[in-house]
């Protein structure tokens, strides 16, 4: 049983699209952060959310930490091809350690 | 500068094999962590280091998974006995952090597969 739930599992989208995904559970986190991987690397940290009902902003990506610290957004407006790649949300419960979700398999086709 | 680096990148072995998978963090990182990757599926947490000690090993699965760092630097992951369960994407992090959130900085991983 997977502690975070990603919704949804796939997205395929046209460019200039703007899409949501999301990560649940019914655990509190301390912390939360957003990864996306692409084939063959290693995830890579887009974000960290500390507090809750926090909103941080990376160019076109937005990501919300939900009030109650067991939920969070990631919005993306006007989606280009290189958003494609596989957006993976984790929750820590101190600094160390990390549960992933499965991830948001996002494909963005010219 | 050099990121966290894997190696090899894919080990293919057979079943009841031993198996040691080596990670090279970034310099001056002291903490490092191990994660399995299975096919479809989110990094799963093994181990993590702080220094030279095992701060948290309640990830590793069962007591045919190994890790140690002996010098607080390069880790190296060891599986005893190798399953066909144990095929996977293993995946080696590391941040430098003192009690606060660290970036973890992840290498390419190594693809383990198990006859």
């Amino acid at each position: 049983t997977q502690l975070l739930e990603q919704s949804p599992q796939f997205l395929s989208i046209q460019e200039g699209e703007n899409l949501t995904v999301y990560c649940n559970s019914s655990s509190v986190f301390s912390s939360l952060q957003w990864y996306r991987q692409e084939p063959g690397e290693g995830p890579v940290l887009l974000v960290t959310v500390v507090t809750g009902g926090e909103v941080k902003k990376l160019k076109r990506l937005t990501f919300q930490f939900g009030d109650a610290r067991k939920d969070s957004s990631l919005h993306i407006t006007a989606a280009q091809p290189g958003d494609t790649g596989l957006y993976l949300c984790a929750g820590g419960y101190n600094f160390n350690k990390f549960y992933f979700g499965s991830g948001t398999k996002l494909n963005v086709k010219p | 500068g050099a990121g966290v680096s894997q190696t090899p990148s894919n080990k293919v072995t057979e079943k009841g094999k031993y198996v040691e998978l080596r990670c090279d963090p970034i310099s001056g990182h002291t903490a490092l962590y191990w994660y399995r990757q299975s096919l479809g599926q989110g990094p799963e947490f093994l181990i993590y280091f702080q220094g030279t000690g095992a701060a948290d090993d309640s990830g590793l699965p069962n007591d045919r998974f190994f890790a140690v760092r002996p010098e607080g630097s390069v880790s190296t992951l060891k599986i005893q006995r190798t399953e066909r369960g144990d095929s996977a994407v293993y995946l080696c992090a590391s941040s430098f952090v003192w009690g606060r959130i660290g970036e973890q900085f992840f290498g390419p991983g190594t693809r383990l597969t198990v006859l």
